[in-house]
C-alpha cells in the first residue's frame, strides 16, 4: 500500500531556530517527492520538488533531501520566522498512471515563537 | 502565485442543502482535482478531471458530484448537505504529464485557498 508518512505530528520552536521536518514513504514506483507549505485555511503551496536522481534542492532558508535507496526525505528550516508557522505537508508521486496520482502526508505542524 | 480561485471561502448552511462550490483556474491547464481535508489530517482526493467533458471519482468515496463543461471551471456539488460533509475542500489544477525516457514531468498541481464547509 502506498503511504507517506510525517514527523514529528507538530512541532515548536523559537524564531531564530533551525529544524528538520522527516518524511517516509513506500510509494512505488516513484517519480517525484515535493514538499508543501499550507498556512492554516489556505492551500498547500509548493516548496521544493525533487525527482529519482536529486538528493538536494534548497529554496531559500528551506533546503530539502531525498534518499530514494531508504525512502526517506527531510526538510530543514534554518533561522525559522514567525511566518514559518504552518503545516508542511510530504507529498509523493507514482509515475505508474498518466494521473500521476500524488499520495499526501498527514503534515507536521510548526509552530514558531517569538 | 497561482491562479486558481475557489468560492465561497467559507460556507454554513443547514441540512439538506443543495450547494455548489465554486472552481476556476486562468492557467488553461488541463487536469483538476478536489480534494477532501479535515484537520490534522491529509488530503483525500475525492473528484478529478483530464479535461472538459471528463470527470472521474477519486480515492475516497464522496456523494459529491462534479461537472467539466469549461476547461477553467470544475464545480462540486452536493445535492442534500449533511452534518458529515463538514471539511474543507481545495480544488487544485495541473498541466497534463508528459513523459520522456525514465523522467515524468512534475506535474505540479496548484491548489485554490480552499472552502470551509459547515453542515449544521
Amino acid at each position: 500500500k502506498n503511504q507517506v508518512e510525517q514527523s514529528p505530528q507538530s512541532l515548536i520552536i523559537l524564531e531564530g531556530k533551525n529544524c528538520t521536518l522527516q518524511c517516509n514513504y513506500t510509494v512505488s514506483p516513484f517519480s517525484n517527492l515535493r514538499w508543501y507549505k499550507q498556512d492554516t485555511g489556505r492551500g498547500p503551496v509548493s516548496l521544493t520538488i525533487m525527482t529519482f536522481s536529486e538528493n538536494t534542492k534548497s529554496n531559500g532558508r528551506y533546503t530539502a533531501t531525498l534518499d530514494a535507496d531508504t525512502k526517506q526525505s527531510s526538510l530543514h528550516i534554518t533561522a525559522s520566522q514567525l511566518s514559518d508557522s504552518a503545516s508542511y505537508i510530504c507529498v509523493v508521486s507514482d509515475r505508474g498512471s498518466t494521473l500521476g496520482r500524488l499520495y499526501f502526508g498527514r503534515g507536521t505542524q510548526l509552530t514558531v515563537w517569538p | 502565485e497561482a491562479d486558481i480561485y475557489q468560492t465561497p471561502r467559507y460556507l454554513v448552511i443547514g441540512t439538506g442543502k443543495k450547494i455548489t462550490l465554486e472552481c476556476s483556474q486562468t492557467m488553461g491547464h488541463d487536469k483538476m482535482y478536489w480534494y477532501q481535508q479535515d484537520p490534522g489530517m491529509e488530503l483525500h482526493l475525492i473528484h478529478y478531471s483530464y479535461g472538459v467533458n471528463s470527470t472521474e471519482k477519486g480515492d475516497l468515496s464522496s456523494e459529491s458530484t462534479v461537472s467539466r463543461i469549461r476547461t477553467e471551471h470544475f464545480p462540486l456539488t452536493l445535492e442534500s448537505a449533511r452534518p458529515s460533509h463538514t471539511s474543507q475542500y481545495l480544488c487544485a489544477s495541473s498541466d497534463a504529464a508528459s513523459r520522456t525516457g525514465d523522467k515524468s514531468s512534475y506535474n505540479e498541481q496548484f491548489f485554490g485557498p480552499g472552502t470551509r464547509l459547515t453542515v449544521l
